[in-house]
């Protein structure tokens, strides 16, 4: 079945430093990857995606790379600032599956 | 354009109750997901619906959950009688892609706490 893994949070950082948060993954046939953003008290909003081997997913300054090689789609971003606060999700849909499966979340906090 | 909308945001009730919780999913998206989000479990599909028909209800927990999309512009997920296991975040999200990079939209999420 498909599956995904995420880096055990909380993760907290200081204002622009370097983020990553690593995403791995086991699906059937070739899947399309996601990150998802929660931000507190919201709903989930998609923050990037990418949907074939050696795509870059990008979007405000966040990028992850799908790598079929080692079967991950590791979230980075070079500086983070206060409002990246929140919980992120990596996800995945396989072949013709509707449904999403999400990884735990990774709850990150910038302090000033 | 507007997003997907739920209601009620919170919902506090007591054991043993119904609880109808309500998703506009966003115009001329033709899918519709129900997600719930517990500590424990994570993120769970419950059901979705492609073109108001529910394709997919095997993460419904038990009989005491029921959906239902009358039309292409709303759908409730219905609890009768709740318990307090079924307190958690749920989440309505559409779509207009059945292809494997689609992309589901979430709403906010009805925070739900049964006493």
């Amino acid at each position: 079945g498909n599956s995904v893994t995420q880096m055990e949070g909380p993760v907290t950082l200081s204002e622009e430093a370097f983020l990553t948060i690593n995403c791995t993954y086991t699906a059937t046939g070739y899947p399309s990857l996601f990150w998802y953003v929660q931000y507190p008290g919201e709903g989930l909003q998609l923050l990037l995606k990418a949907t074939k081997a050696d795509d870059k997913g990008s979007n405000k300054g966040f990028e992850a790379t799908y790598r079929k090689e080692t079967t991950s789609f590791h979230l980075e971003k070079g500086s983070v600032q206060v409002s990246d606060s929140a919980v992120y999700f990596c996800a995945l849909k396989s072949g013709s599956a509707r449904q999403l499966t999400f990884g735990s979340g990774t709850q990150l906090t910038v302090l000033p | 354009d507007a997003g997907v909308i739920q209601s009620p945001r919170h919902e506090v009730t007591e054991m043993g109750q119904e609880v109808t919780l309500r998703c506009k999913p966003i115009s001329g998206h033709n899918s519709l997901f129900w997600y719930r989000q517990t500590m424990m479990r994570g993120l769970e599909l419950l059901i979705y619906f492609n073109n108001n028909v529910p394709i997919d209800d095997s993460g419904m927990p038990e009989d005491r959950f029921s959906a239902k999309m009358p039309n292409a512009s709303f759908s409730t997920l219905k609890i009768q009688p709740s318990e307090p296991r079924d307190s958690a975040v749920y989440f309505c999200a559409s779509s207009n892609s059945p292809e494997v990079q689609e992309t589901q939209y979430f709403g906010p999420g009805t925070r739900l706490l049964v006493l």
